[in-house]
């Protein structure tokens, strides 16, 4: 079965702090995966779409790697700012119909 | 571009209500899903569509119904709510290209049934 994982469920850090979350998943003929942002109550904001071909992603203070071999992904926030407190969500894609495997999400707080 | 909207934003049902939910995206994307979002299961998949005219079962089907007969909506029915389909429901798009592209979220449906 298809799985994706994510460890811990929650992280609190102080502010300016750079940190790692981490996303595991099962099985390794992943076509993608994508990392997403969702602020309480709201709905979920794409961050980085890592295709199977790549190993990492950037945008601006984001980066997202990916090891199929290993089955993990990391997405790094550098200089973390109250801001960024939110939950983080991985998810893989494994077929042609595009159906997202999320994990069950980092709830981040960054404290200032 | 609006993206991915959803209709209504919040909603109460009795037990054996009807209803539908309406996603529209003006992405042209052929791709759409209908998830839903519960405390400690995470989202799961409903139902997806790679097309217009076109839908699928996902992982949590029972319950659900819907159509796609334009490109830009993917309705989501419920025909005799149920207290277990309380949820938040969360629409998607994405471009073809056997999901190679991102999917993109609309804001969601709060949904209580009672």
């Amino acid at each position: 079965k298809q799985e994706v994982t994510q460890i811990p469920a929650a992280l609190s850090v102080p502010e300016g702090e750079n940190l790692v979350l981490n996303c595991s998943f099962t099985d390794s003929a992943i076509y993608n995966l994508q990392w997403f942002r969702q602020d309480p109550g709201k709905g979920l904001t794409s961050l980085l779409l890592i295709q199977s071909s790549q190993r990492e992603q950037t945008s601006g203070r984001l980066n997202a790697s990916l090891d199929k071999s290993s089955g993990r992904s990391t997405l790094y926030i550098a200089a973390s700012q109250p801001g960024d407190s939110a939950t983080y969500l991985c998810a893989g894609i494994y077929n042609q119909g595009g159906k997202l495997i999320f994990g069950q999400g980092t709830e981040l707080s960054v404290k200032p | 571009n609006a993206g991915v909207t959803q209709t209504p934003k919040f909603r109460v049902l009795k037990t054996g209500q009807s209803m539908t939910l309406l996603c529209a995206q003006d992405m042209n994307h052929e791709y759409m899903y209908w998830y839903r979002q519960d405390p400690g299961m995470g989202l799961r998949l409903i139902h997806y569509s790679v097309g217009e005219g076109t839908t699928a079962k996902g992982e949590v089907p029972d319950g659900y119904n819907v159509s796609r007969l334009k490109k830009q909506n993917f309705l989501l029915g419920l025909e005799s709510a149920a207290p277990s389909q309380t949820s938040v429901y969360f629409c998607a798009s994405s471009a073809a290209s056997g999901g190679y592209n991102e999917q993109f979220f609309g804001p969601g449906t709060r949904l209580t049934v009672l």
